[in-house]
C-alpha cells in the first residue's frame, strides 16, 4: 500500500508556479521522499528526491516540512508540457518503489 | 526512456496464447524492474532483479507469469497462457550503478489479450 496521500487533481495556469502537496505522516527516519511524473502514454520520469533538506534541480524544487510528515513539489513556471500525473513516493534506501494514484496536474493556457 | 528499449511496443493476442515481452537496458545498469499499469490497479511492481538475480517477485500475480534475466543486457517477461485481464501496459525500468535513487523507465509495451 502507498504510504502517501495526494489530491487526485489540480489545475495551474501556464507560467505560474504549480505547488503539489503530499502527506506522508507515517514516514520513517530512513525513508526518502521521491517524486516522479508520467506524461500521457509515456513511462514515468524521475523528478527529484530528498530526505529532510529542501532540494532543487533543473526540473523542480522539493520542500519537506521539518517533521517530515508532508512535502510540496514546486514547478516554478509551469508549461503545457508539465501536464501529467505526479507521484509522491516514500521509500527507504532500497530499489523498491510503490506508486500510488498520484495527482493529475492540468496546466491550462 | 532513452536508456531502456522495450519490444514489442504493441501486442495483440488471443486468450490462451503465450506472450513474451522484452527489455534491453543500457549497459551499466544495476537493477531492472518490471511494472504493470492498468486503469483499475494503477502502476504495480511485478518483479525486480539486482545484478541479474531476482530479488523480489512478490508482485507477480500468478504462476502464469515468469520473468528471466539471462544476462545483463536482456530480460523477458512471459505470460503463459494469457488472459484478457492481463491486458495492460508493461514497463521495464532500470537503475544505474552508483545511483539507486533514480529509476529510468522504458516506453512500455501495450498488451491487449482478446
Amino acid at each position: 500500500d502507498a504510504k502517501t496521500t495526494q489530491p487526485p487533481s489540480m489545475d495551474c495556469a501556464e507560467g505560474r508556479a504549480a505547488n503539489l502537496p503530499c502527506n506522508h505522516s507515517t514516514i520513517s527516519g530512513n525513508e526518502y521522499v521521491y517524486w516522479y511524473r508520467q506524461i500521457h502514454s509515456q513511462g514515468p520520469q524521475y523528478i527529484i528526491h530528498g530526505l529532510k533538506n529542501n532540494e532543487t534541480n533543473e526540473m523542480a524544487s522539493l520542500i519537506i516540512t521539518e517533521d517530515r510528515k508532508s512535502s510540496t513539489l514546486i514547478l516554478p513556471h509551469a508549461t503545457l508540457r508539465d501536464t501529467a500525473v505526479y507521484y509522491c513516493i516514500v521509500a527507504g534506501n532500497t530499489d523498491k518503489l510503490i506508486f500510488g494514484t498520484g495527482t493529475r496536474l492540468q496546466v491550462f493556457p | 526512456d532513452a536508456g531502456v528499449i522495450q519490444s514489442p511496443r504493441h501486442e495483440v493476442t488471443e486468450m490462451g496464447q503465450e506472450v513474451t515481452l522484452r527489455c534491453k537496458p543500457i549497459s551499466g545498469h544495476n537493477s531492472l524492474f518490471w511494472y504493470r499499469q492498468t486503469m483499475m490497479r494503477g502502476l504495480e511492481l511485478l518483479i525486480y532483479f539486482n545484478n541479474n538475480v531476482p530479488i523480489d517477485d512478490s508482485g507477480m500475480p500468478e504462476d502464469r507469469f515468469s520473468a528471466k534475466m539471462p544476462n545483463a543486457s536482456f530480460s523477458t517477461l512471459k505470460i503463459q497462457p494469457s488472459e484478457p485481464r492481463d491486458s495492460a501496459v508493461y514497463f521495464c525500468a532500470i537503475t544505474l550503478a552508483g545511483d539507486r535513487s533514480t529509476q529510468y523507465f522504458g516506453p512500455g509495451t501495450r498488451l491487449t489479450v482478446l
